[in-house]
Parts: C-alpha cells; sequence; structure tokens
C-alpha cells in the first residue's frame, strides 16, 4: 500500500536550518510528483513547494524563494525539505503529500513533522 | 495568487441532514483545453493530515462515501454531504491546482448541531 513516512518532530532555533524526510514505498517513486504544504497551529494550509522526483526539477513560492530546498534520493524513495534561515512563522506541521495521477489534487499525505522555531 | 474563500467559516448542522460547503475562488480555475475544474476538496480531523475526498471539481476519490459530492465550475463551487454522520465532524478545505502556486481556501469547520 501506498506509504508517505515522515521523519521526527524538530526543534530549531531562529536562523537555524532544518531538514526533514519523505520516504515514500508502495509505487513507483519516479513517477509521482511530491508537495509539500504547511500548517501553522490552528491555521489554514500553506504550499512550500513541489519535486519531480524522476528528474529532480523543482519549484517554489516566491515568498520562500532562497530559503527552502527540496531534493530526494532515488535509491531510497525519499524525498528531503530543508529550510534556512528559520523565524518564529516557521513553526509549523510540514507535510508531503503525492499528487494522484492524471491530476493535480493530493491522493497520499505523510503524518506531518512538527517544526518549531524557538529561542 | 489565485485566493480562494470559503463560506461558511464554521458551520453546526443536525445528524442526517445536509451540510453545504461554498468555495469561491478569484478567477476561473477551468481549464479550457479539457473542460476541467482545477478543484479539490480535502476533510481534516484533529491530529491528521488531510485527506482527499473530491478531485476536478465533482469527481470521488475512491472509498470516499457516496454523501459526500462536489458541483461547480469556473469560480463557484460547492462540497455537499447528503445525511451528516457523527464521523464527518471535521475542518474541510477547497484547493486550486489550475496556476501555481496552488492555493487553498481559509477552512470550514464542521460540527454537529
Amino acid at each position: 500500500q501506498v506509504q508517505l513516512v515522515q521523519s521526527g518532530a524538530e526543534v530549531k532555533q531562529p536562523g537555524a536550518s532544518v531538514q526533514v524526510s519523505c520516504k515514500a514505498s508502495g509505487y513507483t517513486f519516479t513517477n509521482y510528483y511530491i508537495h509539500w504544504v504547511r500548517q501553522a497551529p490552528g491555521q489554514g494550509l500553506e504550499w512550500v513547494g513541489m519535486i519531480n522526483p524522476s528528474g529532480g526539477s523543482t519549484s517554489y513560492p516566491e515568498k520562500f524563494q532562497g530559503r527552502v530546498a527540496l531534493t530526494r534520493d532515488t535509491s531510497t524513495g525519499t524525498v528531503y525539505l530543508e529550510l534556512t534561515r528559520l523565524r518564529s512563522e516557521d513553526t509549523a506541521i510540514y507535510f508531503c503529500a503525492r499528487v494522484k495521477w492524471g491530476s493535480s489534487a493530493y491522493d497520499f499525505w505523510g503524518q506531518g513533522t512538527l517544526v518549531t522555531v524557538s529561542s | 495568487d489565485i485566493v480562494m474563500t470559503q463560506s461558511p467559516d464554521s458551520l453546526a448542522v443536525s445528524l442526517g441532514e445536509r451540510a453545504t460547503i461554498n468555495c469561491k475562488s478569484s478567477q476561473s480555475i477551468l481549464y479550457s483545453s479539457n473542460n476541467k475544474n482545477f478543484l479539490a476538496w480535502y476533510q481534516q480531523k484533529p491530529g491528521q493530515p488531510p485527506k482527499l475526498l473530491i478531485y476536478w471539481a465533482s469527481a470521488r476519490e475512491s472509498g470516499v462515501p457516496d454523501r459526500f459530492s462536489g458541483s461547480g465550475s469556473g469560480t463557484d463551487f460547492t462540497l455537499t454531504i447528503s445525511s451528516l454522520q457523527a464521523e464527518d465532524v471535521a475542518v474541510y478545505y477547497c484547493h486550486q491546482y489550475s496556476a501555481s502556486p496552488p492555493t487553498f481556501g481559509q477552512g470550514t469547520r464542521l460540527e454537529i448541531k
């Protein structure tokens, strides 16, 4: 069965960097785009970026340009999110999500990783 | 960016009654080449990731009960739960994937009256 399993919670100081992983299983990793979405405490959903696991191409929203990077390891079926120069407003649950074939909706999601930025 | 606005922000409905949630996009998300609306609906329960209910505005995801239905086109969309069950208590989000960046509505909290 399709699964996306994310790494555990992180606590970071302002200005630091964080890396969150998302390990895919149960399907052909390179056939489906992966997106990242975050959710601040008690808030809605915000797109963080996407990666094509086949060629590694990426896309990010303007507000994160220069601070976010998505990479992938095709040998392990894992996607990595790195967010640098962390600020308190980056405190959120970060989700990875697979794009449904033939659509651009998200059909499978990781369990979420809480990133807390606090001094 | 395309702004997605849901209404109402919260909704209380009696068990067995109909629940209706609306979503309006700031520009059309109908893709003329395939006549499909690039809109999805998700259900999120506390402590869980969102769950896909509807895509292409009206296509029900596999395994989703048929009491959930989506409708609308262009800029105005609706998620309908025909007969509310206790397990439907959740926050519901609409999501457009017509243009980058993908954007979400602010969410509608659905409760039992």
